[in-house]
């Protein structure tokens, strides 16, 4: 079964605004780590923010901010005033807690195209 | 903190050859793993090592991959007579293993691209 589903394989937005792609995941682990990453054409996976299933607020870095429904099981990422540097692959990622590898798990991607 | 640093970026070779891949993780880093991308696809875990041991691999893993960490710094990642199916983006990530646990996030080197003709 997938653990990290992202169900968009592309989105556009357009310069300045905002955009929110999707990710829900599957564990019965009650404790378990969210990451999302960024890559650019460049290739490199760039870590962008972290959501920890016991943190009682979302996360936030910068222009950055998660949205963890965890009833929902769900992680999105939202990018706010988008640049057109933004423009690249997300991938969202899970750690579970009983895994003692602490492996991350990734889904398929969403490539984030923004406009000018 | 310089990074992960892989080597080569690119590689082409001939189907049947052997091919080697270098990663050096951040120096303090003890945990360091392999994934293996194709494109349009997210990265998938190939290896685990914490130090010089290899705890976990994938399934994915056949017997013609190989990889090794020697003496817990540099590690290595080697594919026995290539197949076209081998072609991909192989990345390293290497981590701190320390009390953040699950918190921990995996820094990613730029990878490196095998192209098997």
């Amino acid at each position: 079964a997938q653990k990290i589903t992202q169900t968009q394989p592309g989105m556009f937005v357009q310069e300045k605004e905002a955009v929110t792609l999707d990710c829900t995941y599957d564990t019965s682990d009650p404790s378990y780590g969210l990451f999302w990453y960024k890559q650019p054409s460049s290739g490199e996976m760039i870590f962008l923010i972290y959501q920890g299933s016991y943190d009682q607020q979302n996360a936030t870095e910068g222009r950055y901010s998660l949205n963890f429904q965890k009833a929902r099981k769900s992680a999105n990422l939202v990018i706010s005033a988008s640049q057109l540097g933004d423009s690249a692959m997300y991938f969202c990622a899970m750690r579970e807690g009983k895994d003692s590898s602490y492996k991350l798990i990734f889904g398929s991607g969403t490539r984030l195209l923004v406009r000018p | 903190d310089t990074g992960v640093s892989q080597n080569p970026r690119h590689k082409i070779t001939k189907r049947g050859q052997n091919v080697t891949f270098r990663c050096d993780p951040i120096s303090e880093h003890n945990r360091l793993y392999w994934y293996r991308q194709t494109l349009g696809q997210g990265p998938e875990f190939l290896t685990y090592f914490q130090n010089e041991a290899q705890l976990e691999k994938s399934r994915l893993l056949s017997d013609r991959f190989s990889a090794e960490r020697p003496k817990g710094s540099f590690s290595t990642l080697e594919i026995q007579r290539t197949e076209q199916g081998d072609s991909a983006m192989y990345l390293c990530a290497s981590s701190l293993a320390d009390w953040t646990g699950v918190r921990s996030p995996l820094h990613f080197g730029n990878g490196t691209r095998l192209t098997v003709t």
